[in-house]
């Protein structure tokens, strides 16, 4: 199975400023039809998870443009350009190229 | 509007069995992948099961092979999980999850439905 790595996993941030989360998956991401299948998702407390970001970087639809991914092949990144209240949760990196499909262990954010 | 139910949920002994429902609307079912998702209390997320549009391919984390049973009745746009020989780490709230039409899983989920295996 494709090992997913997240850090940090727990993330204290300031209301206003930037937080960046990191994945790193074992193998690379990049499917043979030449796509990389790495989503993002956020889960608020209590809530079912959301998706955020898809194919790296591709945002969903109503997901406010303060948040961005970026990377390619093992290494990706989730940013939120300034942190807001309704921030708070745990997010997840996941990977879709290789079965079975599997998260990283979640990175809860929080407001200082 | 898209909507996900699942349904099903409860407490059942190890050994025992029970089947979860996820009820759709909103969207045309018979055209989409679908899947189950677990998330065990306060741990992470685990994929379970994939099944392709027409329910001819279905794809199992190993461990659940041999035990789960995902399935769809596309005239009902319903999913289901047939979860057999059940096991205390089986202990999750289940969610039913679709995969949109460009191959990315997971565009909506359902809220989920918790199953406790336990004496």
């Amino acid at each position: 199975d494709v090992v997913m790595t997240q850090s940090p996993l727990s993330l204290p941030v300031t209301l206003g400023q930037p937080a960046s989360i990191s994945c790193r998956s074992g193998q690379s991401l990049v499917n043979s039809d030449g796509n990389t299948y790495l989503n993002w998702f956020q889960q608020r407390p209590g809530q079912s998870p959301r998706r955020l970001i898809y194919k790296v970087s591709n945002r969903d639809s109503g997901v406010p443009d303060r948040f961005s991914g970026s990377g390619s092949g093992t290494d990706f990144t989730l940013k939120i350009s300034r942190v807001e209240a309704e921030d708070v949760g745990v997010y997840y990196c996941m990977q879709g190229t290789h079965w079975p499909k599997t998260f990283g262990q979640g990175t809860k954010v929080e407001i200082k | 509007e898209v909507q996900l139910v699942e349904s099903g949920g409860g407490l059942v002994q190890p050994g025992g069995s029970l089947r979860l429902s996820c009820a759709t609307s909103g969207f045309t079912f018979s055209i989409y992948w679908m899947g189950w998702v677990r998330q065990a209390p306060g741990k992470g997320l685990e994929w379970v099961a994939n099944i392709k549009r027409d329910g001819s391919e279905k794809y199992y984390v190993d461990s659940v092979k041999g035990r789960f049973t995902i399935s769809r009745d596309n005239a009902k746009n319903s999913l289901y999980l047939q979860m057999n020989s059940l096991r205390a780490e089986d202990t999750a709230v289940y969610y039913c999850a679709r995969r949109d039409e460009s191959g990315n899983d997971g565009d909506y989920w359902g809220q989920g439905t918790l199953v406790t295996v336990s004496s």
